[in-house]
């Protein structure tokens, strides 16, 4: 039983396209996140939600616009996607102390 | 925003051999964590560390934090091919912010 799943986990689009990425965790976290990670393996903080409430936005572009239904939910959704989006975007949700990762998507912009 | 510089950056050592891995801060952690992430799939947390001076062990991994609070190190012992992926620290930014060191890349050949 995943605790956290991200859907796709390959996606391959062209630059301009809009695309989403999907995350639930079925841990009953408060805490959801959303990570990149670029090709060096630096993993970078882009948005961090509480209870549905958007808490850090961390100067992303606004062509990134995550959303979360509901506290076991946070979407990404990615518009006029760019070469420089090409990484892996990962979700992830705590409780504590202790943050629980999901597989991945990587995201390739051709 | 905390900066987390980990070294060395790539290790590749062979099966038995013993290494360690730094994570450095200008700044004195509220507390530190070490993650492993193996390709394909999302980091893992292996400890929590608090107090300063304080060491843990995980089997053949040690796990110090330094008694300003501002550095840690991993060590393990007889490194075997398992160990091989993605080794980083974190730290609670403001409690709600994760963030990363730049990660330290272990191959471990048989």
């Amino acid at each position: 039983d995943t605790a956290v799943s991200q859907t796709p986990k390959y996606l391959v689009t062209q630059m301009g396209n809009d695309k989403s990425i999907k995350c639930e965790q079925n841990l009953g976290h408060d805490t959801m996140y959303w990570y990149k990670q670029d090709s060096k393996k630096f993993l970078k903080i882009m948005f961090s939600y509480n209870n549905k409430e958007l808490i850090i936005n961390e100067t992303v572009p606004n062509r990134f616009s995550p959303k979360s239904p509901d506290k076991a939910h946070l979407n990404l959704h990615i518009n006029s996607l760019e070469l420089g989006d090409s990484a892996v975007y990962f979700c992830a949700s705590s409780l504590g102390l202790e943050a629980f990762f999901g597989q991945g998507t990587r995201l390739t912009v051709v | 925003t905390q900066l987390l510089e980990q070294s060395p950056q790539f290790l590749s050592i062979q099966e038995g051999e013993n290494l360690t891995v730094y994570c450095n801060s200008s700044s004195v952690f509220s507390s530190l964590q070490w993650y492993r992430q193996e390709p394909g799939e999302g980091p893992v947390l292996l400890v929590t560390v608090v107090t300063g001076g304080e060491v843990k062990k995980l089997k053949r991994l040690t796990f110090q934090f330094g008694d300003a609070r501002k550095d840690s190190s991993l060590h393990i012992t007889a490194a075997q091919p398992g160990d091989t992926g993605l080794y980083l620290c974190a730290e609670y930014y403001n409690t709600d912010k994760l963030i990363f060191g730049t990660g330290t890349r272990l191959q471990v050949f048989p």
